[in-house]
């Protein structure tokens, strides 16, 4: 069965500071594929990254990067020079492989970003 | 634009009442979700339909059902033997026939009265 851990509750910054968020999935699939997504104050979810398990390769998209290490289950979350708008609650999710022909995600229980001005 | 429409965003419920969540899209896609979201529990999937009448349990179905007439319209009943229903309910779709990212409605708050 998959799982995915967010040990992080809650994360309070002060804005420009480097912010990491953790993400720990298990899964005894080969195959699979994780995601993070950001729930701002108005509630709908909105898709930030998407990375499948043959691919290794960190990626940074602006100030955000994400480190992806199979070693050890782990896809973390990193805000370079956090804004106020950076505040919101961060899920990572874990999806193998399709489960009666249907790709069913499973959640982390999400970290809280409070970034003060 | 293309998107996923939840209403209403508030909603009350009575004791004993049955109450509907809608959740219409317009991408076109195939599948779709309900997942309940409570404060420090995560995303927890209710119902979930790959096609158009079909539908499957998720991992907290009981006192919840749901319909698929049609590709656009997935909407969730909240029935009386859901003893604990407050939360907040997001619907998502999703399209393509591989691992693809998941669109989100902006949620329903439901609350009993």
């Amino acid at each position: 069965a998959q799982k995915v851990t967010q040990a992080q509750t809650e994360i309070s910054v002060v804005e420009k500071e480097d912010v990491t968020l953790d993400c720990v999935y298990e899964t005894r699939d080969t195959t699979y594929y994780l995601f993070w997504y950001k729930q701002p104050p108005s509630g709908e979810l909105v898709f930030l990254i998407r990375r499948n398990s043959f691919d290794e390769q960190n990626e940074i998209s602006g100030r955000y990067s994400w480190n992806f290490q199979k070693s050890t289950s782990s896809f973390n979350f990193t805000i370079t020079a956090s804004q106020v708008v950076d505040s919101a609650v961060y899920f990572c999710a874990l999806s193998e492989a399709p489960r009666g022909g249907s790709y069913i995600p499973t959640f982390g229980r999400g970290t809280s970003l409070i970034v003060h001005p | 634009d293309g998107g996923i429409t939840q209403s209403p965003k508030y909603l009350f419920r009575k004791e004993g009442q049955n109450v509907t969540l809608s959740c219409e899209q317009n991408l076109n896609h195939d599948a779709m979700y309900w997942y309940r979201q409570d404060p420090g529990q995560g995303l927890r999937l209710i119902y979930y339909s790959q096609i158009v009448n079909d539908f499957q349990k998720g991992d907290i179905a009981e006192g919840y059902s749901v319909s698929r007439e049609k590709k656009e319209s997935f909407p969730l009943t909240v029935t009386s033997a859901q003893k604990n229903p407050t939360a907040f309910y997001l619907c998502a779709s999703r399209g393509g026939r591989t691992n693809e990212k998941l669109f989100f409605g902006s949620g329903t708050q439901l609350s009993v009265l």
